[in-house]
């Protein structure tokens, strides 16, 4: 049974449209994460949140934005586009307690092309 | 700043041998933990296993096993008896206590050849 959830697995988006992003969990984990991932590149944390505590990346770029309107739900909103923000997203969660010892969920991934 | 490390872009490997993947860390915090995930083409991140730096043995998962020298600071995955499902990228990461982000090395491209 799936438990971390992305939608759509594929997104093809117009330069410049804003997209959003889902993902969810049946976990109640209170961390969930969204990392952006280019092709044969790491996944690069662009923003997490720790419960409704949002914390955002130094180096993640204004145009991306993101809600958790409750525990289950997580959106990755990007206002415009560009083409390169064209890679795989992925949501992941965890539970954190304080130590460094719980691995991260992954869900599947949605794959964004900008055209 | 923690720092993950991968020196190995790519693996070629033949079925049924053993095959060791490197990852070597950088953290002054006494307490951590590094995990290993396994990323098939489709793109989903599989936890394979974890390793605690205040663990007394090494973790082992089936045919996953880390071989855990924390004095060097490395976390190398070895897997025995290799099979083609194997063929994946691999990525090391580690997160510090207090610190809620997972931090994801280079990854390596295994290829499990017939």
């Amino acid at each position: 049974d799936a438990m971390v959830i992305q939608n759509p697995r594929y997104q093809v988006t117009q330069f410049g449209k804003p997209v959003t992003l889902s993902c969810s969990q049946t976990l109640n984990h209170n961390v969930m994460y969204w990392y952006q991932q280019k092709s044969s590149q790491a996944p690069k944390l662009l923003f997490h949140y720790y419960d409704k505590d949002f914390n955002n990346e130094a180096d993640t770029p204004d145009n991306f934005q993101s809600r958790r309107p409750n525990t289950s739900f997580c959106f990755l909103d990007i206002r415009s586009p560009g083409l390169g923000d064209a890679a795989m997203y992925l949501c992941a969660t965890s539970r954190f307690q304080g130590q460094g010892n719980t691995e991260a969920f992954f869900g599947q991934g949605t794959r964004l092309t900008v055209v | 700043a923690q720092k993950i490390t991968q020196t190995q872009p790519g693996m070629f490997v033949q079925e049924k041998e053993a095959v060791t993947l490197d990852c070597t860390y950088d953290t002054s915090d006494p307490s951590y933990g590094l995990f290993w995930y396994k990323q098939p083409s489709s793109g989903e991140m599989i936890f394979l296993i974890y390793q605690g730096s205040y663990d007394q043995q090494n973790a082992t998962e089936g045919r996953y096993s880390l071989n855990f020298q924390k004095a060097r600071k490395s976390a190398n995955l070895v897997i025995s008896a290799s099979q083609l499902g194997d063929s994946a990228m691999y990525f090391c990461a580690m997160r510090e206590p207090g610190a809620q982000k997972l931090v994801f090395g280079q990854g390596t491209r295994l290829t499990i050849n017939p």
